[in-house]
């Protein structure tokens, strides 16, 4: 199958400060990439959708100035959580595509992320 | 509609057992049904999935089944293990748009041994 890896696994940082977390496939491109939000015992939650080269497709709710998405090149996408707060604390999981719409999509270890 | 209905929420099974999870969809332009397996803390992990050209299909101990008519496809875990104790999500899509996943609510699965 295919590898797609999230950097860091964990973070913690303090009220007001922003945090970058990276997706990256291994090996294979992707051309779309997804950022989702899952909250304990609950299903996962698509907060954006991004592809190489243009701007990130925001879900209804989701702030675009506070998730910044930047998606570089065909093997890398960044999600930049700004002046986080307490209750952006979640895991963040990233997704892969492996093709166009309807293809097989991959997903990272996810993200940790408390904010104290 | 873009929702999809998954069910049991929680399921226990006896080691050796077969776990069956199902799942409903409405919008008829889904074409694409990937399961995905969660463990605590990770990621999903795509598990099997299918087109609905097919109506059955089988990897190991993991079998979909899908009715196109009844709009429903299911997972059928033959011989459950105590390790395949997770939570699992059906999903959907189609080929138009983004094609974005559309998810079920999980099914959290426990094999006792």
């Amino acid at each position: 199958g295919a590898v797609v890896s999230q950097h860091p696994s964990r973070v913690i940082c303090k009220s007001g400060t922003s945090v970058k977390i990276e997706c990256r496939s291994l090996d294979f491109q992707a051309t779309t990439m997804f950022w989702y939000r899952q909250f304990p015992k609950q299903s996962l939650m698509l907060m954006a959708t991004s592809n190489e080269g243009s701007k990130a497709t925001y879900e209804q709710g989701v702030e675009k100035d506070k998730f910044l998405i930047n998606h570089a090149s065909l093997t890398l996408s960044t999600l930049t959580v700004t002046s986080a707060h307490p209750e952006d604390s979640s895991f963040y999981i990233c997704s892969a595509r492996r093709g166009g719409p309807g293809r097989e999509q991959f997903f990272g270890p996810g993200t940790r992320l408390t904010v104290l | 509609q873009q929702q999809v209905k998954q069910s049991p929420q929680s399921l226990i099974v006896q080691k050796g057992g077969i776990s069956i999870i199902n799942c409903a969809y409405e919008n008829t332009a889904f074409d694409y049904f990937p399961w995905y397996q969660q463990f605590p803390g990770k990621g999903p992990a795509l598990l099997i999935a299918i087109r609905p050209d097919v109506s059955e299909k089988k990897e190991g101990r993991f079998t979909i089944s899908f009715n196109k008519s009844a709009k429903q496809f299911s997972l059928h875990i033959m011989d459950s293990q105590p390790g395949d104790s997770a939570t699992y999500f059906c999903a959907a899509s189609t080929r138009g748009s983004q094609g974005n996943l559309i998810f079920g609510k999980g099914t959290k699965l426990s094999v006792k041994p």
